[in-house]
């Protein structure tokens, strides 16, 4: 059974629009993470929830709108598309205070 | 802001000789700090935690040392092998309460020459 498990693996869109991409974990954990990784592979935090409420929020656009049904979900939901938005998206989950388990990644492609 | 260098982008040794990674931080000052290994198109891999009032922790091949002195972090695989090919990743992790942010380094690609 997959841990941490998102999909679309892959997607390829048109500016403009709008799409999502679900992640679903079954470690029981209490937080969820979305992070980016451009082309250059930089790894970078966009949100994390527990218990259902937003903890943090970088610099991320607010077309980028994270939404968690439940603790085992956590959903991320792209308004408007911009070709700088291409790139892998990973959700990652952790009990809070240690290791991260991530996806498998939901690649990107906004032409 | 908080800044996370690790030493060099790409790093190619020969088999069997000791790899070392290095991770710089400044700005802030981590709880623990954890290294991670990704390799193409997959999520990045946990490997090792060691907390700030820990020298040195080992896991098999695997040994990190931590100076929050120094603000560095060096990662070691002794007898690497093709296998330990991939990208490595650290991450300082603050353990502010509230404030679960896990921020990763750039990233060294290691690649282990037969």
């Amino acid at each position: 059974d997959t841990a941490v498990s998102q999909t679309p693996k892959y997607l390829v869109t048109q500016m403009g629009n709008d799409k999502s991409i679900k992640c679903e974990q079954n470690l029981g954990h209490d937080t969820m993470y979305w992070y980016k990784q451009d082309s250059k592979k930089f790894l970078k935090i966009m949100f994390s929830y527990n218990n259902k409420e937003l903890i943090i929020n970088e610099t991320v656009p607010n077309r980028f709108s994270p939404k968690s049904p439940d603790k085992a979900h956590l959903n991320l939901h792209i308004n408007s598309l911009e070709l700088g938005d291409s790139a892998v998206y990973f959700c990652a989950s952790s009990t809070g205070h240690g290791e991260l388990f991530f996806g498998e990644g939901s690649r990107l492609t906004v032409l | 802001s908080q800044k996370i260098e690790q030493n060099s982008e790409a790093l190619n040794i020969q088999e069997g000789k000791t790899a070392t990674l290095t991770c710089n931080y400044t700005n802030y000052s981590p709880a623990y700090l954890q290294w991670y290994r990704q390799d193409p198109g997959r999520g990045p891999v946990f490997l090792l935690l060691i907390r700030e009032n820990e020298k040195e922790k080992r896991k098999e091949r695997l040994k990190v040392t931590f100076d929050t002195t120094l603000k560095q972090s060096l990662f070691h695989i002794t007898a690497s092998q093709p296998a330990d090919s991939a990208t490595y990743l650290c991450a300082p992790y603050r353990g502010r309460t509230g404030a679960n942010n896990l921020f990763f380094g750039t990233g060294t690609r290691l690649t282990v020459i037969p």
